[in-house]
């Protein structure tokens, strides 16, 4: 059983189009990010939530913008979609008394 | 600035050790992890290193030097599946978990 799902796992887009990817999570984490990872570049994160209220940005925040639904949802959106944000998106999570953070499968985004 | 550094790729052969090096330098500390993770897949966790010295788990160890900047992975009795990318990352955050990562080292095992 999955703890950490992203859906879509592939998606093929077209520049200007709002996409929004989703994160959930079984884990009963409170902290929960996104990050994006590009070759080359590592892992970089784009905004992270400790609960509900809670929404920070991250390295690369620009373009994107996320919404906590609860608990155990997170997701990100490209508003505008531009064909430089053609990455592999991970979402993460952890929870306070644990700095590990469990990455979920990931999310092939491609903007044409 | 934030910086964190590692080879890009090493290989090595099946039964063998490998190390792999990780140098950082970032605006806070409260430690570092490895993490692995395969082609196209979700990263892994390794291991996490809060204070220095060397800590063992089954063929892996991981290794900190907090005055230097410094930490190394070490995989022993090097394994075909063990083939995949490690990634360095550093906790600078404080309470905010927040993880800077290395650009990740390739590790290719050959028979």
């Amino acid at each position: 059983d999955a703890d950490v799902t992203q859906t879509p796992r592939n998606r093929i887009t077209k520049t200007g189009k709002r996409i929004m990817l989703e994160c959930s999570q079984t884990k009963g984490h409170d902290r929960m990010y996104w990050y994006r990872q590009d070759p080359g570049l590592g892992l970089r994160l784009i905004y992270y939530s400790f609960d509900v209220k809670d929404i920070n940005k991250g390295e690369i925040s620009d373009g994107y913008s996320v919404s906590r639904q609860a608990q155990a949802k997170f997701s990100l959106s490209l508003e505008s979609a531009i064909p430089n944000q053609t990455a592999l998106y991970f979402c993460a999570t952890s929870d306070l008394t644990r700095d590990e953070q469990f990455f979920g499968p990931g999310t092939r985004l491609t903007v044409l | 600035g934030q910086n964190i550094d590692q080879p890009t790729e090493m290989t090595a052969t099946e039964g063998a050790i490998v190390q792999i090096n990780c140098t950082y330098q970032t605006s806070g500390f409260n430690g570092l992890f490895w993490y692995q993770q395969h082609a196209g897949e979700a990263p892994t966790f390794l291991s996490y290193n809060v204070l220095d010295g060397l800590e063992e788990k089954g063929r892996f160890s991981s290794f900190l030097s907090r005055s230097k900047g410094y930490s190394y992975l070490l995989l022993k009795e090097l394994q075909m599946k063990d083939s995949a990318s490690y990634l360095c990352a550093v906790n600078y955050g404080g309470a905010t978990n927040k993880l800077i990562f290395g650009t990740g080292t390739l590790l290719a095992v050959q028979p």
